[in-house]
């Protein structure tokens, strides 16, 4: 089925461990964004890929680094994880018109003990 | 900046009962609007969306109006099924097409 795959989909690490978490579309759509959801806190925005080459920081990019690896994947790394990244984790894609809403993969349950 | 502010929950309903969420916004320009939906241990579905003031989004007798001049894109359900239990939440879509959230909404239908 079409969509956005996230991979794993629960992963526990250890402080000060790195991880890279993976997100793939196979929808041609162009931008890519990587959202953490808090309790109480809705979701809010990591990192976004407006286009294949493209990344720029969203509303608490700390501690995090992405890349897009060409137009279908945008992964996420924690570099040295703190227990504040205790979180779910969701990719979303969408296609460049922005009437149109996003497309999200099934999360990533991320505990840092 | 933009933001969103939804009413706070859990919300709990009898089945049959009316549903309203209230959502209001703050936006500079046309932003366009959106409810999703999100099941336990799911990812969020788009539930409906408006792009002009006065449209009205709708789909599974869900029911949103964007109001310009209230700021305001409440969600409607005439009567609520146990199976309509989730999380919704309110978001815009602003400068460059980002998608802002409100901290959603729990509602919970008992039988």
């Amino acid at each position: 089925n079409a969509g956005v795959t996230q991979t794993p989909k629960f992963q526990v690490l250890k402080t000060g461990q790195s991880m890279t978490l993976q997100c793939a579309q196979d929808m041609n759509h162009n931008s890519m964004y990587w959202y953490r959801q808090d309790p109480g806190m809705g979701l809010r925005l990591i990192y976004y890929s407006a286009s294949e080459g493209t990344t720029d920081k969203g509303e608490v990019p700390n501690g995090y680094n992405v890349s897009r690896l060409n137009k279908r994947e945008f992964s996420l790394r924690l570099e040295s994880a703190a227990p504040s990244q205790t979180s779910v984790y969701f990719c979303a894609s969408r296609s460049g018109d922005r009437l149109y809403g996003y497309t999200f993969g099934s999360g990533t349950r991320l505990t840092v003990v | 900046g933009n933001s969103v502010t939804q009413m706070e929950g859990p919300v709990t309903l009898s089945e049959e009962a009316f549903l309203t969420i209230n959502c209001t916004y703050t936006a500079t320009g046309y932003p366009s609007l959106f409810w999703y939906v999100q099941y336990p241990g799911e990812g969020l579905q788009l539930l409906l969306k408006a792009t002009k003031a006065d449209d009205k989004g709708s789909n599974k007798g869900f029911e949103a109006t964007y109001r310009k001049e209230t700021t305001s894109f409440h969600l409607e359900k005439g009567s609520v099924q146990v199976s309509d239990s989730a999380v919704y939440f309110c978001a815009l879509s602003g400068q460059g097409g980002k998608l802002i959230f409100g901290q959603g909404t729990e509602l919970s239908v008992k039988p």
